[in-house]
């Protein structure tokens, strides 16, 4: 069965810094796609960045940017010039294509703390 | 355009009473799910749906029902609440199965006692 592990239950950085995160996962599949979502205090899930399996160059969106191992199973997300409002909880997500048996599988999630 | 919508936001329950969430979308999602967060937990997918008139059981499919007779409607059904099923309650709609983008609805928080 699939799962994902983030290992770091709690984080902490200083305003500016950079952090990153990280999540591993364990799948015998070749093709899949990751995700890292956010959850602010406001309990709301915002997608941060996805990776698909088959594309080597790591994703990135503006501060956000991951580092995809295929190999070694592992989709750390790295956040730069941290920002008060990148204060919360980071969850990492897998997923197996497939309409017939889809479900995203979802690690326990990291606690971000910005400290000004 | 409103995204995914829950209602209620807050619900409490006593042991053995049912009730129904409910998750509306207006975006012409195929795919709706819905999910269970528990503390130190990630979320846990309760059931999802392909498209209208189609539901299958996620990882944690005891104790809730589900119907899509719409596209835009999507409720759970608790059958007999249990204070096991205290926990926030997430609906949760995208486009495509797997690569794009799901949109969350703001959760509801729901305590059996």
């Amino acid at each position: 069965a699939q799962t994902v592990t983030q290992s770091q239950p709690e984080m902490s950085v200083q305003e500016a810094e950079t952090v990153t995160l990280s999540c591993t996962y364990d799948t015998s599949e070749s093709d899949y796609y990751l995700f890292w979502y956010k959850q602010p205090p406001s309990r709301q899930m915002i997608l941060v960045i996805r990776q698909e399996a088959y594309k080597q160059q790591n994703a990135t969106e503006n501060r956000f940017s991951v580092n995809f191992q295929k190999a070694a199973k592992s989709f750390s997300l790295k956040i730069s010039d941290s920002q008060l409002g990148d204060a919360a909880m980071y969850f990492c997500a897998y997923v197996r294509p497939g309409r017939s048996n889809y479900q995203l599988i979802w690690g326990a999630g990291t606690k971000l703390i910005i400290k000004p | 355009n409103a995204g995914v919508t829950q209602t209620p936001k807050f619900q409490v329950l006593k042991t053995g009473q049912s009730m129904t969430l409910q998750c509306a979308q207006d975006m012409n999602h195929e795919y709706m799910s819905w999910y269970r967060q528990d503390p130190g937990m990630g979320l846990r997918l309760i059931h999802y749906s392909v498209g209208a008139g189609i539901t299958d059981q996620g990882e944690v499919p005891n104790g809730y029902n589900v119907s899509r007779s719409t596209t835009e409607d999507f409720p759970l059904r608790l059958l007999s609440a249990a204070p096991s099923q205290t926990s926030v309650y997430f609906c949760a709609s995208s486009p495509d199965f797997w690569n794009n983008e799901q949109f969350f609805g703001p959760g509801t928080r729901l305590t059996v006692l």
